[in-house]
């Protein structure tokens, strides 16, 4: 079975700081990990995805995650946050890139002037 | 890019009404899609797997005979929510997988909000 751990439901930053958003994951199997964002009444955006290559994955809007074997973790950065980056982003997890995806429970982004 | 399109965004109707949500992948076939649930401030919960010509995959504590789901074609699958009432009022949301793009994320539609009376 697969599981995702999102800590933190809320995290603010100031504009221009550093974001970081923690995700642990479970899995039996090589996981494929994956970071959405959320705007309110929309949809999922794919923001970046892990599939077994390159351990620091970049993705779109300047985010990076970097998984960790170790720590079974996926955690997603970005250097300097802006105001457009406050939404709500969902850590998943899968046994294939295209399958059923097993959610985190959010972390809900918001970023001061 | 892959584009699902889902419809309609926003419903509200009467308890005991039926309704029906349609996910279309505009540009792409899709053997498999996925029907998501999302209460407010919450993750979403996977309600089923649709398979093209084939029954859906319900997971566990999602009732079939509420939930109807048919997957007639490669670019279109239908949520039917049966005799509705005010505790199925959601979002959810569909996401599809590319028959043809062998290693490529599922694509999600927008939602429908779904508010019963």
């Amino acid at each position: 079975a697969q599981s995702v751990t999102q800590l933190g439901s809320h995290v603010s930053v100031s504009e221009g700081a550093l974001v970081l958003l923690r995700c642990n994951y479970s899995s039996s199997v090589p996981p494929y990990l994956f970071w959405y964002v959320q705007y309110p009444n929309q949809g999922l955006q794919l923001l970046l995805k892990y599939t077994s290559a390159a351990t620091l994955v970049k993705g779109i809007n300047g985010f990076e995650a970097e998984f960790k074997k170790s720590e079974t973790s996926f955690h997603l950065t970005k250097p300097s946050a802006h105001m457009s980056d406050a939404a709500e982003y969902f850590c998943a997890v899968s046994e294939d890139e295209g399958g059923k995806l097993i959610f985190g429970q959010g972390t809900e982004l918001s970023v001061k002037p | 890019g892959a584009v699902v399109s889902q419809h309609p965004s926003w419903v509200i109707c009467k308890s005991g009404t039926s309704v029906k949500i349609e996910c279309r992948s505009l540009d792409f076939q899709a053997t498999t899609m996925f029907w998501y649930r999302q209460f407010p401030k919450q993750s979403l919960m996977l309600m089923a797997t649709s398979n093209e010509g084939s029954k859906a995959t319900y997971e566990q504590g999602v009732e079939k005979d509420k939930f109807l789901i048919n997957h007639a074609s490669l670019t279109l699958s239908t949520l039917t929510v049966t005799s509705a009432h005010p505790e199925d009022s959601s979002f959810y949301i569909c996401s599809a997988s590319a028959t043809d793009r062998k290693n490529q994320p599922q694509h999600f539609g927008d939602g429908t909000r779904l508010s019963i009376l």
